[in-house]
């Protein structure tokens, strides 16, 4: 069974740092593009981040670049997002998805239950 | 950035009942690659449809997804009381991956 386990949110200043971590099982991890996604009440769902399975290349939404790393341990089946100069916008319900092994440019189908991070 | 807007904001059915849901992207969706995501409160979003029209895996039947290029529908045939959630659509053709804002199916 595929699980993705969130962990590392929390309440954080702005100007302040978070590391989230994502422990996934179930699967051949390393063998799967990752990403992150975000969502608040206001604005709803949001692309964050995706990072590929094998050569870890990484995207990132312009709302997060340069200030949020995602990356990858394949031998410890761990995704990560290091996020720095974090902003009060930056507050959200912070998921793990897995792309969909479709070829090419597929959507997510499976996501964590999330992890919650407040900038304030 | 392509924006997708849903409609209507709410639907209020009844079990038993044909939901129809709308998702209208400003511009056209590269290769029809949209998806429609099911949450339910207190839940992560499941996967329900992709490439605009196939199911994922275990998605009952009564689910249907269609349309092309800027417009597309999500059909639920006969709805259940699982089915009474909040729908997503989101196109994955076009960088940066965007969503709508979502559709909630309520029981009337």
């Amino acid at each position: 069974e595929v699980q993705l386990l969130e962990s590392g949110g929390g309440l954080v200043q702005p100007g302040g740092s978070l590391r989230l971590s994502c422990a996934a099982s179930g699967f051949t991890f390393n063998t799967f593009a990752m990403s992150w996604v975000r969502q608040t009440p206001g604005k709803g769902l949001e692309w964050v981040s995706a990072i590929s399975g094998s050569d870890g290349r990484a995207y990132y939404a312009d709302s997060v670049k340069g200030r949020f790393t995602i990356s990858r341990d394949n031998s410890k089946s761990t995704l990560s997002l290091q996020m720095n100069s974090l902003r009060a916008e930056d507050t959200a319900l912070y998921y793990c998805a897995r792309f969909l092994p479709c070829g090419g440019d597929c959507p997510f189908d499976y996501w964590g239950q999330g992890t919650l991070v407040t900038v304030s | 950035e392509i924006v997708l807007t849903q409609s209507p904001g709410t639907l209020s059915l009844s079990p038993g009942e044909r939901a129809t849901l709308s998702c209208r992207a400003s511009q056209s969706v590269r290769s029809n690659l949209l998806a429609w995501y099911q949450q339910n409160p207190g839940q992560a979003p499941r996967l329900l449809i992709y490439g605009a029209s196939s199911r994922a895996t275990g998605i009952p039947d009564r689910f249907s997804g269609s349309g092309s290029g800027t417009d597309f529908t999500l059909t639920i045939s006969r709805l259940e009381p699982e089915d009474f959630a909040v729908y997503y659509c989101q196109q994955y053709g076009n960088s940066p991956r965007t969503f709508g804002q979502g559709t909630k199916v309520e029981i009337k």
